[in-house]
């Protein structure tokens, strides 16, 4: 079946930095995603790989390894407006997303 | 950027009543668009893919006679969700794809979620 795992909630502090690890199995891969989610909102968009390596974007990175089904994403210089729920989501051979749960992030002064 | 507008925001009704969400795509033509609930503390879960002109396609364990879709244009998408029961309440997102846009081939604009609760 296909299944993403990720972990439920973390907790770090102001200024540091934070991996948020995802692990996935999908029919067929065509790229992992992560979507920030703030509380009562709607999800936007961080980052896509379909190829294996780092990419990144000011702040925020992400890594790919599609050899074992994993992924990071990596929030530096944390601010207390990254508090947020962090969704990873891999694409199928469908084109179709698949969800994790979502990791909560809890961000602390 | 591309934006998605989904209304209403918030939505209180009795129960066994009907409700429509609008799903608007406001600078690009959405030949589909994608249905979601979210629970609380929960991921998103696709309910079904709104097809422009042609029927919804429905995940598995969704009621299609309860769960009614219709995306008449390239640009509006309708969720109804009928004679709906406090277990119906949660939070409606859709999204979809900007095909012109030139970006990540998943990147999915969502719309800014529907909030309904009923009693």
């Amino acid at each position: 079946g296909q299944n993403i795992d990720q972990p439920t909630e973390m907790t770090a502090t102001e200024g540091a930095i934070v991996q948020i690890n995802c692990t996935y199995q999908t029919s067929g891969f065509n790229g992992l995603f992560w979507y920030q989610q703030h509380a009562g909102e709607a999800p936007t968009f961080l980052s896509y790989n379909v190829l294996d390596g780092l990419e990144e974007k000011g702040r925020f990175s992400s890594f790919l390894s599609r050899s074992k089904g994993y992924s990071y994403l990596l929030l530096k210089e944390l601010q207390m407006k990254d508090s947020a729920s962090y969704l990873c989501a891999g694409m199928d051979s469908n084109y179709q997303l698949i969800w994790g749960a979502g990791t909560k992030l809890i961000i602390k002064p | 950027g591309a934006v998605v507008s989904q209304h209403p925001s918030w939505v209180i009704c009795k129960s066994g009543t009907s409700v429509k969400i609008e799903c608007r795509s406001l600078d690009f033509q959405a030949t589909t668009m994608f249905w979601y609930r979210q629970f609380p503390k929960q991921s998103l879960m696709l309910m079904a893919t709104s097809n422009e002109g042609s029927k919804a396609t429905y995940e598995q364990g969704v009621e299609k006679d309860k769960f009614l879709i219709n995306h008449a244009s390239l640009t509006l998408s309708t969720l109804t969700v009928t004679s709906a029961h406090p277990e119906d309440s949660s939070f409606y997102i859709c999204s979809a794809r900007d095909p012109t846009s030139g970006r990540d081939v998943g990147e999915l604009f969502f719309g800014e979620g529907s909030r309904l609760t009923v009693l």
